[in-house]
């Protein structure tokens, strides 16, 4: 089945410092990948997504790349402010079959501090 | 364009009650999923329904059904209540629910049961 590994938390930074939270997967077929942020009380945002292997999402000075060689998604942004924390989740969902679900990491939550 | 609404946004409830959550999605999805988000599981799958038919399930008890309207508008139901359904419901929608499709999260429903 499909499964996703993400970086233990938490994750406290200073402002400007640099960021990456580690994502792994095991998924059948061909998956796209998500990464998804949550702030205090409220619902999943989606931040980026990758749908092949080497493309690259980008939002927000956030970056991840499509790695299969080594299944991996990870997140990376190089200067963090303090509205970037959060809880980071990175998910996959399969292409093919009839598995429409998300699977999601257990999340990774950051704090940034002035 | 309006996001992912879900009502209420708050609930507390008594074991063995029941109760019922709305999603409404983005205008022209189809594509609406349900999502558990607890401490300790984390983000856990509910099921997911396209034009009125389920056509993916979590491995949740019977207690939790769903439903879709014509009009792609949802509502699941859980009865019986337990102490352990306390959680964030969330809501997501997206335009086919294929695995490139992204999808976009409502604001959740937090249940409380005492």
């Amino acid at each position: 089945g499909n499964s996703v590994t993400q970086m233990e938390g938490p994750v406290t930074l200073s402002e400007e410092a640099f960021l990456t939270i580690n994502c792994t997967y095991t998924a059948t077929g061909y998956p796209s990948l998500f990464w998804y942020v949550q702030y205090p009380g409220e619902g999943l945002q989606l931040l980026l997504k990758a749908t092949k292997a080497d493309d690259k999402g980008s939002n927000k000075g956030f970056e991840a790349t499509y790695r299969k060689e080594t299944t991996s998604f990870h997140l990376e942004k190089g200067s963090v402010q303090v509205s970037d924390s959060a809880v980071y989740f990175c998910a996959l969902r399969s292409l093919g079959g009839n598995d429409y679900k998300l699977s999601f990491g257990a999340g990774t939550t950051v704090t940034v501090r002035a | 364009k309006a996001g992912v609404t879900q009502t209420p946004r708050y609930l507390i409830k008594t074991r063995g009650q029941q109760v019922t959550l709305s999603c409404s999605p983005i205008s022209g999805h189809r594509s609406v999923s349900w999502y558990q988000q607890t401490p300790g599981q984390g983000l856990q799958f509910l099921f997911e329904y396209f034009s009125e038919t389920q056509r993916n399930k979590g491995n949740f008890p019977g207690r939790f059904s769903g439903r879709q309207f014509s009009n792609s508008r949802s509502e699941m139901n859980v009865s019986t209540l337990e102490l352990g359904d306390s959680a964030l419901y969330l809501c997501a929608s997206s335009i086919s629910g294929g695995s490139t499709d992204t999808q976009y999260f409502g604001p959740g429903t937090r249940l409380t049961v005492l």
